[in-house]
């Protein structure tokens, strides 16, 4: 089982351009979460969702859009970054609810110039 | 609503020595703990967690916590340093509402430095 695995690792963008993150697990989760990590700042939810076909806001949703249209993948969107953006994005994902074990995956680094 | 407080954001122990991560949370709810660690680079992975039951609870990497209620605490502890201990923690506190409705909140995590 490769878990859950993120694509870019790493990009850097300019304001106002736009980027979709790719999120993938192959353990047959119901629920995904993107979060953000910010230095001192722990991590905020950004969106989740309950299953296929589903999405919800978490703390920090504006700028970003999700959807899952397959119960294997999470996408997250910038439709304009802003250098606000700038930060660690994590996807994890759990079995049925978010007291479960969350499993995450290792990352994408984003810069917004 | 529940929040988590994790007291130092930066831990410095020696080698072979105690290690003492401390978090509190507030809750109007029993609460689930949980305590996650970050290796540089890497996304974080469950240490230990506690729903219901024993309130001492061992997780991996010889690690253990210990819910007190009446401290509203979940300190982690380990008895002796190893420098592969170096990483960044997280304490999570979730809470199920009467309606159901979950939240997962992290603290803004402690980063352990083992020093040789």
């Amino acid at each position: 089982n490769a878990g859950v695995t993120q694509t870019p690792k790493f990009r850097v963008l300019k304001t106002g351009q736009s980027m979709t993150l790719l999120c993938a697990q192959d353990m047959n989760h119901e629920y995904m979460y993107w979060y953000r990590q910010d230095p001192g700042m722990g991590l905020r939810l950004i969106h989740y969702s309950v299953g296929e076909g589903t999405t919800a806001k978490g703390e920090v949703p504006d700028g970003y859009n999700v959807s899952r249209l397959k119960k294997q993948n999470f996408l997250l969107g910038l439709e304009s970054a802003a250098p606000s953006q700038t930060s660690v994005y994590f996807c994890a994902s759990s079995e049925s609810r978010q007291t479960d074990t969350q499993y995450f995956g290792p990352g994408t680094r984003l810069t917004v110039l | 609503a529940q929040s988590v407080t994790q007291l130092g954001s930066h831990v410095s122990v020696s080698e072979g020595a105690l290690v003492l991560l401390r978090c509190n949370y507030s809750s109007s709810v029993p609460p689930y703990l949980f305590w996650y660690v970050q290796y540089p680079n890497q996304g974080l992975q469950l240490l230990l967690k506690y729903t219901t039951g024993a309130t001492l609870v061992k997780g991996i990497n010889g690690f253990e916590a210990e819910f007190k209620k009446s401290e509203t605490s979940f300190h982690l502890t380990k008895p002796s340093a190893h420098m592969s201990d170096a990483a960044e923690y997280f304490c999570a506190v979730s809470v199920v509402t009467n309606f159901g409705n979950e939240k997962l909140t992290f603290g803004t995590g402690t980063r352990l430095t083992i020093i040789p």
